[in-house]
């Protein structure tokens, strides 16, 4: 079955540590998105991805870095930097909203990050 | 810029009970509409879709109108059940050349808990 694969689907870190979060789909998709979840904030997206090698700044980057080396695979970093690092992040695909762009996400199960 | 607003929650309803989830938007051009729908502990997923006025989003007895005259999407069901329960998100997509092409903005999310 095609999908999307976060892992882990925990992850615990000391301040000041960066972390990279793994995000993986076979769904030939893309796009792909960085979202990140915050009780009674909805969804604030994060970096975003339409084709490998070339990524856009989502509406809170700061603190945050991605790479897009291969089509499948969509990894951040949360930095040292990141003043608030403690939340649910979720990744998600789509097809390339150039050529549809009314198509749904796909989203992974996620990842939470705790940071003491 | 695009946004995107829910009506408070929680929603706690009965089984059997109708429920009415308002969500109203702010949009340049025409962009898609959409309801999405998160269990505890998973991603999203997409319950409900509409891509121009007064196009009519329906799934697993779901339902949900574009109204561009009330710039609205409101979501319903006439008969809910316990296995409802979950967090629900409106989101829009920008619209074809404008500067939030190919982005999802999401809603806050409402809670609904359906009890027996």
């Amino acid at each position: 079955d095609g999908g999307i694969t976060q892992s882990p689907k925990y992850l615990f870190r000391k301040e000041g540590q960066n972390v990279t979060l793994s995000c993986e789909q076979n769904l030939n998709h893309d796009a792909m998105y960085w979202y990140r979840q915050d009780p009674g904030q909805g969804l604030r997206l994060i970096y975003y991805s339409q084709i490998v090698n070339d990524f856009q700044k989502g509406d809170i980057a700061e603190g945050y870095s991605v790479s897009r080396e291969k089509k499948e695979s969509f990894p951040l970093t949360v930095t040292s930097a990141q003043k608030n690092p403690t939340a649910f992040y979720l990744c998600a695909s789509s097809p390339r909203q150039g050529e549809s762009y009314n198509s749904p996400l796909h989203f992974g199960n996620g990842t939470r990050l705790t940071v003491t | 810029g695009n946004s995107v607003t829910q009506m408070e929650g929680p929603v706690t309803l009965s089984e059997e009970a109708f429920l009415t989830i308002n969500c109203t938007y702010t949009a340049t051009g025409y962009p898609s509409l959409f309801w999405y729908v998160q269990y505890p502990g998973e991603g999203l997923q997409l319950l409900l879709k509409a891509t121009k006025a007064d196009d009519k989003g329906s799934n697993k007895g779901f339902e949900a109108t574009y109204r561009k005259e009330t710039t609205s999407f409101h979501l319903e069901k006439g008969s809910v059940q316990v296995s409802d329960s979950a967090v629900y998100f409106c989101a829009l997509s920008g619209s074809a050349g404008g500067t939030s092409y190919g982005k999802l903005t999401f809603g806050q999310g409402t809670i609904l808990t359906v009890h027996p």
